[in-house]
């Protein structure tokens, strides 16, 4: 089944140590998107692909980078993680918006970080 | 700048009762309307999604809601739930441009069915 795959599920590193999470899909989407959940909390979308272009929000912190080096992989780098960026990252991908308006966004199953 | 409110936290309920789920929005601009449902430990799945034309939404697994403009509001309801819909339900509102898909979430309501 064509899918969204996120890996490791669970990760733990270390105050200050980079980190980097995975996200590949078999989709063949040309959005890909990186949301970051806290816990009891609502995603909040930290940046997103269009094919190759980057695009970052406003109130994302520099800490986060992400690469993508083809169409179906995608990499979240946190350089420097703190105690606050312990949370479940979420890859979604999507087509992109169509004249029909928007398509939907397929989330993986998300990886937990937890920085000690 | 758009915004959603869901406004309630928890909603315990018994087994084979409706249920209804609570989402207003706040908007400047047209926006494109979703429901997701995420179980533990899992991904955001789509329940639902309202663009254009018939108010009522109908979408997976029973669950069906209502676009009301003038009430800003687009609730979830089902009117037998299960235990496995046990899960925490995000209403989430999509701005009517740009080339992606940008969503904007509530905080999310967890709904907890008991036997």
């Amino acid at each position: 089944d064509a899918m969204v795959i996120q890996n490791p599920r669970y990760q733990v590193t270390q105050f200050g140590k980079p980190v980097t999470l995975s996200c590949s899909q078999t989709l063949n989407h040309n959005v890909m998107y990186w949301y970051q959940q806290k816990s009891s909390q609502a995603p909040k979308l930290l940046f997103h692909y269009y094919d190759k272009d980057f695009n970052n929000e406003a109130d994302t912190p520099d800490n986060f980078q992400s690469r993508r080096p083809n169409t179906s992989f995608c990499f979240l780098d946190i350089r420097s993680p703190g105690l606050g960026d312990a949370a479940m990252y979420l890859c979604a991908t999507s087509r992109a918006v169509g004249t029909t308006g928007p398509y939907e966004q397929y989330f993986g199953p998300g990886t937990r970080l937890t920085v000690t | 700048a758009q915004s959603v409110t869901q406004l309630d936290s928890q909603v315990p309920v018994f087994e084979e009762a409706p249920v209804e789920l609570r989402c207003n929005y706040s908007s400047s601009v047209s926006v494109y309307l979703f429901w997701y449902v995420q179980y533990p430990n899992q991904g955001l799945q789509l329940l639902l999604k309202y663009l254009s034309g018939s108010t009522l939404v109908k979408g997976i697994n029973g669950f069906e809601a209502e676009f009301n403009k003038s009430q800003t509001s687009f609730h979830l309801r089902k009117p037998s739930v299960h235990i496995s819909d046990t899960a925490e339900y995000f209403c989430a509102v999509s701005p009517l441009s740009g080339g992606y898909n940008k969503l904007i979430f509530g905080a999310g309501t967890r709904l907890a069915v008991h036997p």
